[in-house]
């Protein structure tokens, strides 16, 4: 159980276009979503935080008008690139949390290519 | 601030030997979970071990196990009896508690960890 997916698995987008990445919780509902971005060979960066319903929680240095979250139900939390450019190229990962279970389900993972 | 250390950018191991990865943390919290992931090549992240802070006793998941030295700020992680398929990138998080919820996870920077045959 606690599966979370992420759609797509790869994007490869022209430099100026926007582009959705979904993440959905299959099997639970997610109180809390929360979205990183990592670069190669590099650790995971918080991002944003999400709750249902809510506007989302941005890290300092994210750019809040540039990286749109959506958390529109408790399975479905979308992320998107507003005029992407190459240095947005990353690989962006998604987890999800439910309330007392203390810990964060992770999905795949998406690659973006910006060209 | 919470902060996640990991000193060993890389290590490697025999095949069927014991390693030992380390983690040192800094908070000034009481109420937190420390956590284990691993990261193989396709990049999902897996959970590997987890450690409630008030608990003494140290968490086991088969062979893997953890040193937690809370005063010490220490949580290191002993994977024995290595196997090819523990290649990886591990990754030490921190997971600050505020009342009844949750925070979100802290990462170290990860130890790439690589198994011989």
């Amino acid at each position: 159980g606690a599966v979370v997916s992420q759609h797509p698995s790869w994007v490869i987008c022209k430099s100026g276009t926007s582009v959705k990445i979904e993440c959905r919780s299959l099997d639970f509902q997610a109180t809390t979503m929360f979205w990183y971005r990592q670069f190669p060979k590099q650790s995971l960066m918080l991002m944003a935080t999400s709750n249902e319903g809510s506007k989302a929680t941005y890290e300092q240095g994210v750019e809040k008008d540039k990286f749109l979250i959506n958390h529109a139900s408790l399975t479905l939390s979308t992320l998107t690139v507003t005029s992407a450019h190459p240095e947005d190229s990353s690989f962006y990962i998604c987890s999800a949390s439910r309330d007392s279970v203390w810990r964060e389900y992770f999905g795949p993972g998406t690659r973006l290519t910006v060209l | 601030a919470q902060t996640v250390t990991q000193s060993q950018p890389e290590m490697s191991v025999q095949e069927a030997e014991t390693v030992t990865l380390s983690c040192t943390y800094d908070t000034s919290e009481n109420n937190y979970y420390l956590f284990w992931y691993k990261q193989p090549p396709s990049r999902q992240m897996i959970l590997v071990i987890r450690q409630e802070a008030y608990k003494q006793q140290n968490a086991t998941e088969n062979r893997f196990s953890v040193n937690f030295q809370k005063a010490a700020k220490s949580f290191s992680l002993k994977i024995s009896d290595s196997q090819l398929g523990d290649t990886a990138m591990y990754f030490c998080a921190f997971m600050k508690l505020y009342g009844g919820s949750q925070g979100n996870l802290i990462f170290g920077k990860g130890t790439k960890l690589s198994v011989k045959p």
